[in-house]
C-alpha cells in the first residue's frame, strides 16, 4: 500500500502564533511532497512542492515567509504557518508520490482554525 | 500549462443505477496520467482510478470504469450499481510528470438517492 499520515488532524490556535503540520509517508520514500489548501466545496489549491534536501517551490501568490516548508527526510515534510491569522483558517492537505508521474497519495488533512 | 475542466457542479443518481461524471482536459504533453479522486465527507482524498495516456484500453476498477477519448481529450468516469457510500465530491486530475504536479478540476458533488 501507500499510506500518508498527517498530524495534527485538528488544530485551534490564537492569532499571532505559529502552527506546524507534519506529513509522513509511512511505507514508501517520497522525494517530492505537495501541500494543498482547500476551502469548503472547492477544489484543492496547490501551495508548494516540497523537495527533499532542497528548498520548496512555491506557487504564485503563496507567501514563502508565511508558509514555511521543510522536507528533512524522504518520509517527512512539515508546513509551518507562521504568525497565523484568522484568514489562514482552512483545510490543509499533503500528498506524496513514489516517483514522477506516479499516483499521488493524500494525507487525511489538517483542519486549522485561527481565533 | 495544463487545464482540467469539470463543468457539472452537481449530479444525483438513484441507488443501484449508473452515473457518468464528465471531465475534459488540455495538455501539450504526449505522456501524461489521468486520475479520478473521491473526497467523501471525511475529506480524505481517495484514488478511484487512473489511466496512462499511452494505454488505449480504458481502465476499470470493480464498479468504476473510465471512457478515455484521447483525441477529444475527454476522461469520463462511470460508476455502475451506485451505492450510498459513493456519495462524495469527485475530482478529475492530470499529471504530466514534468514536475509531478497534479492539476485538478473544480470537482463534482455526487449524491446517491436511496
Amino acid at each position: 500500500g501507500a499510506v500518508v499520515s498527517q498530524h495534527p488532524s485538528w488544530v485551534i490556535c490564537k492569532s499571532g502564533t505559529s502552527v506546524k503540520i507534519e506529513c509522513r509517508s509511512l511505507d514508501f520514500q517520497a522525494t517530492t511532497m505537495f501541500w494543498y489548501r482547500q476551502f469548503p466545496k472547492q477544489s484543492l489549491m496547490l501551495m508548494a512542492t516540497s523537495n527533499e534536501g532542497s528548498k520548496a517551490t512555491y506557487e504564485q501568490g503563496v507567501e514563502k515567509d508565511k508558509f514555511l516548508i521543510n522536507h528533512a527526510s524522504l518520509t517527512l515534510s512539515t508546513l509551518t504557518v507562521t504568525s497565523a491569522h484568522p484568514e489562514d483558517s482552512s483545510f490543509y492537505i499533503c500528498s506524496a508520490g513514489k516517483g514522477s508521474k506516479e499516483t499521488q497519495y493524500f494525507g487525511p488533512g489538517t483542519r486549522l482554525l485561527v481565533l | 500549462a495544463q487545464t482540467v475542466t469539470q463543468s457539472q457542479p452537481e449530479m444525483s443518481v438513484q441507488e443501484a443505477e449508473t452515473v457518468t461524471l464528465s471531465c475534459t482536459y488540455d495538455t501539450s504533453e504526449s505522456d501524461y496520467y489521468l486520475f479520478w479522486y473521491k473526497q467523501p465527507p471525511s475529506r480524505q482524498m481517495i484514488l478511484v482510478i487512473r489511466q496512462e495516456a499511452y494505454k488505449q484500453q480504458n481502465a476499470t476498477e470493480n464498479r468504476f470504469s473510465v471512457n478515455f477519448q484521447k483525441a477529444a481529450k475527454s476522461f469520463s468516469l462511470k460508476i455502475s450499481d451506485s451505492q450510498l457510500g459513493d456519495a462524495a465530491m469527485y475530482f478529475c486530475a492530470c499529471n504530466t510528470g514534468a514536475n509531478s504536479k497534479l492539476t485538478f478540476g473544480k470537482g463534482i458533488t455526487l449524491s446517491v438517492r436511496p
